[in-house]
């Protein structure tokens, strides 16, 4: 089955920093989602990668997908308070049409 | 368009209770499918549809029932409360082309005592 490990679990920044944050599959991805969530509430749909190289951008927010399909990075650029909350990639494994599993989630937390 | 909604919001069981949580969307979205999320564990994948009258399992099925009746309404049912399932519980629906937006629930957080 697809695993996927997201780094690091938890992010302590600045507000104004930059920060990253990855999620590794153990096999190749055929579509990365991108969700956030803020504490007590759902899943907010950030961005989807398909395509090896993709790139994509919403406000501060950059996700990439990497050549080989097998790493996505997601960078927040100029950090905000409001951008504090459980990032959490999730993929559709290979074979399946349906499936969407998730990585543990990458808890950031942005100090005034 | 409500999107994907939940019922209730909140719920505390005693162990051996059942009890059904309702999910329902209103985009036509042949996908549907449920979630738990315990800490440290991120989410997983309880059951899922592809359509009326079709579901299959997820990762951690046991001690769940669903159906799907409608393309509408995806209830889960919780046979005999057990303290192992309190979590929150998230419903999802999607159309059937994976490269659509995965659209989730507010989620209903479960205790069971």
């Amino acid at each position: 089955s697809q695993e996927l490990e997201q780094s690091p679990q938890s992010l302590i920044v600045q507000e104004g920093k930059n920060l990253t944050i990855n999620c590794t599959s153990s096999k190749t991805l055929y579509g990365l989602y991108w969700y956030k969530q803020k504490y007590g509430e759902g899943l907010i749909f950030l961005m989807m990668l398909q395509k090896g190289g993709e790139e994509k951008s919403h406000e501060k927010i950059t996700a990439k997908l990497d050549e080989k399909k097998q790493q996505s990075s997601l960078h927040i650029t100029a950090s905000q308070p409001s951008h504090a909350g459980i990032y959490l990639c999730g993929a559709v494994p290979p074979g399946s049409n349906y499936k969407l599993t998730f990585g543990k989630g990458t808890l950031l937390t942005v100090n005034p | 368009n409500a999107g994907v909604t939940q019922t209730p919001k909140f719920q505390v069981l005693k162990t051996g209770q059942s009890m059904t949580l309702q999910c329902a969307q209103d985009m036509n979205h042949e996908y549907m499918s449920w979630y738990r999320q315990d800490p440290g564990m991120g989410l997983r994948l309880i059951h899922y549809s592809v359509g009326a009258g079709i579901t299959d399992q997820g990762e951690v099925p046991n001690g769940y029932n669903v159906s799907r009746s409608t393309t509408e309404d995806f209830p889960l049912r919780l046979l005999s409360a057990a303290p192992s399932q309190t979590s929150v519980y998230f419903c999802a629906s999607r159309r059937k082309d994976s490269s659509y937006e995965q659209y989730f629930g507010p989620g209903t957080r479960l205790t069971v005592t």
